[in-house]
């Protein structure tokens, strides 16, 4: 089963910190994404990338940076948190078409943003 | 941008039932359709897929797909407790670098 791993579990910040949230993932997949989860919104895509150094914006990207540093390790950031990024954050990667189009999902990472 | 829509929102049936949940989307040249589920608390996993018009069977499980009329189906024979479950549909974009999820049908099965 391909593994992704996502820290940390849960994160309480105040308004105007800085938060980054880790993914690392062993599947030697090209494909990385950031998600976040919001009832009555379902799964929205904020970053994704498709190797090391690549980065494209996703459709809710506004105050979130993305940096994908290895193959293996893709991070979020929020340089001045608000309390509306509060959120249930999911890690996923792909292999993409034609490998293995499924998307694997790390635990989440639950914020909240006072 | 695609337009993915599940219906309904949620639902309630007794264990042993037939459940039928909906997705539509908008783009008719899609090629890959996906079924995620999302126990509470834990993380989507994908459920199924398929590729092409037509039905697919994976134990008590049938995806449904008619791309004419930009619709696809789950439904799961003799529901279980243990499927209760967020039920997400999942369509990629056309080079499958980005992922379009509807917003989910929660499942709940009663003993």
């Amino acid at each position: 089963e391909a593994a992704v791993t996502q820290s940390p579990r849960n994160k309480v910040t105040v308004t105007g910190g800085n938060v980054t949230l880790s993914c690392r993932q062993t599947n030697s997949h090209n494909y990385m994404y950031w998600y976040r989860q919001d009832t009555g919104h379902g799964l929205r895509l904020i970053h994704y990338s498709y190797g090391a150094g690549n980065l494209q914006i996703g459709d809710v990207p506004d105050g979130y940076k993305a940096t994908r540093t290895t193959q293996e390790d893709f991070f979020l950031l929020l340089e001045l948190a608000s309390p509306s990024q509060t959120s249930l954050y999911f890690c996923a990667s792909s292999g993409g078409q034609g490998t293995n189009e499924r998307l694997f999902f790390g635990h989440g990472t639950k914020l909240s943003v006072l | 941008q695609q337009k993915v829509q599940q219906s309904p929102e949620s639902l309630i049936v007794p264990e042993g039932a037939m459940t039928s949940l909906n997705c539509t989307f908008s783009d008719s040249a899609s090629q890959y359709f996906a079924w995620y589920r999302q126990h509470s608390g834990k993380a989507p996993k994908a459920l199924m897929s398929i590729f092409s018009n037509g039905e697919k069977e994976e134990g008590r499980f049938t995806i449904h797909l008619n791309k004419a009329s930009l619709h696809f189906s789950l439904h799961i024979r003799d529901s279980q407790p243990s499927d209760s479950a967020l039920y997400l549909c999942a369509l990629p974009n056309t080079g499958y670098q980005n992922f379009y999820f509807g917003k989910g049908t929660s499942l709940t099965v009663i003993p």
